[in-house]
Formats: C-alpha cells, sequence, structure tokens
C-alpha cells in the first residue's frame, strides 16, 4: 500500500525557518519526481516544488524560489522541504505528491500525502 | 511559464445533472493535463489524465477531452459526493501550474 506521510508543520514566525517531511511507504521515492503543493486558506491549489528521481534536478515556483529546498534522504526513503525567510503568505496546508506514469504523456500527481499546516504568523 | 483558466468559477447543479467545466492553455500543452476534485478537509483527488485517461477507481460518469489549449471535464449523473472544487493541472512543463478552481455546489 503506497503512503505519503507528512510532517513538521507548526506556527513559526515571520523571517523563521521550518523544515518538512515527506516519509513514503510503499514506493521508492528515487523512482519517481516528488512535488511539493500547497493550499493556502480559501485559496486554490499552488505548485511549489519538484526534484527529479535521482536527486539531481529540483525545481521550484517563483514565490518560493531562493527562500525554499527541496532535499531527499534515499536511505530513509523521505523527501524534504525546508522553508526559509517565511512570509504571512507561505501559510498553507502542504502536501508532498508522487509523479506517475510510465510514459510522458500519462504523467500525473496521483499519490498525495495528507497535508502538514503551516501557520506564519 | 503556461498558465491555465478555468470556467466557469462556480457552477450550481442539482443531482442527475450533466456539467462540463472548461479548461484553457495559454499554449499547446498537447494531452498533458490531469483534472483534480478537492473538497474541504480532504487530500486532492486525482480523476483523468493525459487528458481524457480515467484513473483507476473514478467512476465513469467522468470523462475529458481536449488536446492542445482546449480541455473538458464533463460529469454525468451528479452524485451527492461530486461537489467540491475542481482543478486542472497541466505537466508539460515547469512549473507544472493548476487552474484557479471551479466550485461545484449543490443548487
Amino acid at each position: 500500500q503506497v503512503q505519503l506521510v507528512e510532517s513538521g508543520g507548526g506556527v513559526v514566525q515571520p523571517g523563521k525557518s521550518l523544515k518538512l517531511s515527506c516519509a513514503a511507504s510503499g514506493l521508492t521515492l528515487r523512482t519517481f519526481p516528488v512535488h511539493w503543493v500547497r493550499q493556502a486558506p480559501g485559496k486554490g491549489l499552488e505548485w511549489v516544488a519538484a526534484i527529479s528521481p535521482d536527486g539531481t534536478d529540483a525545481t521550484y515556483a517563483a514565490p518560493v524560489r531562493g527562500r525554499f529546498t527541496i532535499s531527499r534522504d534515499i536511505r530513509r526513503n523521505t523527501m524534504f522541504l525546508q522553508l526559509s525567510s517565511l512570509r504571512v503568505e507561505d501559510s498553507a496546508l502542504y502536501y508532498c505528491a508522487r509523479e506517475g506514469g510510465t510514459l510522458t504523456f500519462t504523467k500525473r500527481l496521483d499519490y498525495w500525502g495528507q497535508g502538514a499546516l503551516v501557520t506564519v504568523s | 511559464d503556461i498558465q491555465l483558466a478555468q470556467s466557469p468559477s462556480f457552477l450550481s447543479a442539482s443531482l442527475g445533472d450533466r456539467v462540463s467545466i472548461s479548461c484553457r492553455a495559454s499554449e499547446d500543452i498537447d494531452t498533458y493535463l490531469t483534472w483534480f476534485l478537492k473538497k474541504p478537509g480532504k487530500v486532492p483527488q486525482l480523476l483523468l489524465y493525459a487528458a481524457s485517461t480515467l484513473e483507476n477507481g473514478v467512476p465513469a460518469r467522468f470523462s475529458g477531452s481536449g488536446s492542445g489549449t482546449e480541455f473538458t471535464l464533463t460529469i454525468t449523473n451528479l452524485q451527492p459526493e461530486d461537489f467540491g472544487t475542481y482543478y486542472c493541472q497541466h505537466l508539460k512543463s515547469y512549473p507544472p501550474s493548476f487552474g484557479q478552481g471551479t466550485e461545484l455546489e449543490v443548487k
């Protein structure tokens, strides 16, 4: 059974940092790209970042570029999102999600964690 | 960056109705389009990928069409569990953005 479990959320002051974790079971993170998506209160889904299967390539949305860093620990089958220089507008529920699809045109975010709540206040 | 625009933003419908939601891309994305249903307090549920392929376990009353820049999600015979907010997302390139969402409400 595939499971993604986020942790590390909490309340933090503006300008501070927080590190989110996404622990995977039932799948190997180094096999697929993994994404972070967030949803602020009352807002829509917003893509945040992604890391390539081999971990060498990370891409970020413009609002977080230079402040957030995505990484992973292969031995622990866990992905991380380091949130730095946090702003009030970064307050959101952060989801990690696996990008599945064996063929290029079948790419999709098919497995999601339950989310980690980050409140910047 | 590729932008996705959904319409309408809000939709009111009754049980048993047929509804359609549009998603327009700012440039050609082939069929790299997925659809999600998001309910409050729940994880986004993948409905369709590759524009028209139903995810495992999703009822056949959901269907998708389109390619290039114009896409449509159609739901027939609306059921109580279908109400919530629908999002399209492209995976053609980075950033893989989402549409702004379409809230489907019970009339």
